[in-house]
């Protein structure tokens, strides 16, 4: 079945470090790749998302790259805020084999630290 | 900009109780799902609905979960005889119909039983 993996947290780091979050993936057909944020009491929210390899997601200083021949969606960014400072989790969907629910990695805590 | 919207934000309830968590979906959306967080773990997928009938459900979803379309905004996850186990963070989420599409999440309702 598919899966997804992230790199164990929490991460602190300082204000302006270079942030690298690491996801793998396992899937059986072509899925689509998110990046998802959770700030301290509130839900989910997307942050980028990728549908094909090579595709590159952006938001906010956020990139991620889809990346076919390692199965990986790493999340970067070159320069990270207090306000960065929350739980992100990479995830799948794998659409054209007809499934569209997302598949949740473990989620990395994140704290910036001025 | 549109959201989905969940209520209650808490409930407490009594193991054996039933209770019914709703959800409204952002309005164009077509694609409705569940999915839980138990405190410290990884978000899973519980059910997706589409076209007034679930689309997909995971192995957690079984005899106890039922899930409602009661009219044309409302999404309502019903959880008969609670258990303790139960307690957890619930996320209601929809989609645009569409290959690709991302998943929108509500809040959640933290569900405490007791």
């Amino acid at each position: 079945g598919n899966s997804v993996t992230q790199m164990e947290g929490p991460v602190t780091l300082s204000e302006e470090a270079f942030l690298t979050i690491n996801c793998t993936y396992t899937a059986t057909g072509y899925p689509s790749l998110f990046w998802y944020v959770q700030y301290p009491g509130e839900g989910l929210q997307l942050l980028l998302k990728a549908t094909k390899a090579d595709d590159k997601g952006s938001n906010k200083g956020f990139e991620a790259t889809y990346r076919k021949e390692t199965t990986s969606f790493h999340l970067e960014k070159g320069s990270v805020q207090v306000s960065d400072s929350a739980v992100y989790f990479c995830a799948l969907s794998d659409p054209e084999t007809g499934r569209r629910a997302l598949t949740f990695g473990s989620g990395t805590r994140l704290q910036v630290q001025p | 900009e549109p959201e989905v919207t969940q209520t209650p934000s808490h409930q407490v309830t009594q193991m054996g109780q039933e209770v019914i968590l709703r959800c409204v979906p952002i309005s164009n959306h077509l694609y409705f799902y569940w999915y839980r967080q138990i405190l410290g773990q990884k978000v899973e997928f519980l059910v997706s609905f589409y076209n007034n009938e679930i689309s997909e459900k995971s192995e957690i979803f079984d005899d106890q979960f039922s899930v409602e379309r009661p009219d044309g905004s409302n999404f309502t996850l019903k959880i008969r005889s609670t258990k303790l186990e139960d307690s957890a963070m619930y996320f209601c989420a929809s989609s645009e119909f569409g290959v690709h599409t991302e998943a929108f999440f509500g809040q959640g309702t933290r569900l405490t039983v007791v």
